[in-house]
């Protein structure tokens, strides 16, 4: 049983499209992130979510939103996608100690 | 500016000898330190951790020793197998519930 899950694994769509990625977590973790691994292979945070608060990366382009239907899920939704949103995506979450990584969603814009 | 540097993006080591990773940081409010461990098209497995309040976390053949003076943690593999080769991430968080911060990863080779 997957602790952390996010879907699609891949994702390919053409530039100025909108689209979302989902990431659920079986934990009962309190708090949430997303990560973009960029093609350098650097991880950076892009979101934290916790309780409703949400902290973000002030480097993140405001087409990038993370919706939160409840504590156990955080999409990720990219409005109006450019070539260099290419990267992998990885959710993540946490209590207080280490986070637990989904598997990542490989998104390509051409 | 990277907080957390790992300057050595790879490593070559023969099994059965030693793998020591290197990791800087600069801020001085991180109390917590992880190493994660990256196959290719998976997620971050976490590895072993260490609090601010300890200079060394043993965890079978993985150890983790952390200089807060120097402001430097290392990662000791011993003795390394070739299953352990992969990309190793050095992590810091300043506290509980907030985002880890990584370095750029070293991937490591160990030849049988």
């Amino acid at each position: 049983d997957t602790a952390v899950s996010q879907t699609p694994k891949y994702l390919v769509t053409q530039m100025g499209n909108d689209k979302s990625i989902k990431c659920e977590q079986n934990l009962g973790h309190d708090t949430m992130y997303w990560y973009k691994q960029d093609s350098k292979k650097f991880l950076k945070i892009m979101f934290s979510y916790n309780n409703k608060e949400l902290i973000i990366n002030e480097t993140v382009p405001n087409r990038f939103s993370p919706k939160s239907p409840d504590k156990a899920h955080l999409n990720l939704h990219i409005n109006s996608l450019e070539l260099g949103d290419s990267a992998v995506y990885f959710c993540a979450s946490s209590q207080e100690g280490e986070a637990f990584f989904g598997q990542g969603t490989r998104l390509t814009v051409v | 500016d990277q907080q957390v540097k790992q300057n050595s993006p790879s490593l070559s080591v023969q099994e059965g000898r030693i793998s020591i990773l290197n990791c800087d940081y600069t801020n001085s409010m991180f109390d917590y330190f992880l190493w994660y461990k990256k196959y290719p098209a998976e997620g971050p497995t976490f590895l072993i951790s260490i609090s601010s309040i300890k200079d060394k976390n043993e965890d079978g053949r993985f150890t983790v020793f952390l200089n807060k003076s120097a402001k430097h943690l290392s990662l000791h593999i011993v003795p390394s197998q070739p299953g352990d080769s992969a990309v190793y991430f050095c992590a810091a968080r300043s506290q509980a519930g907030t985002a880890l911060i990584f370095g750029k990863g070293t991937t490591l080779s160990v030849s049988s």
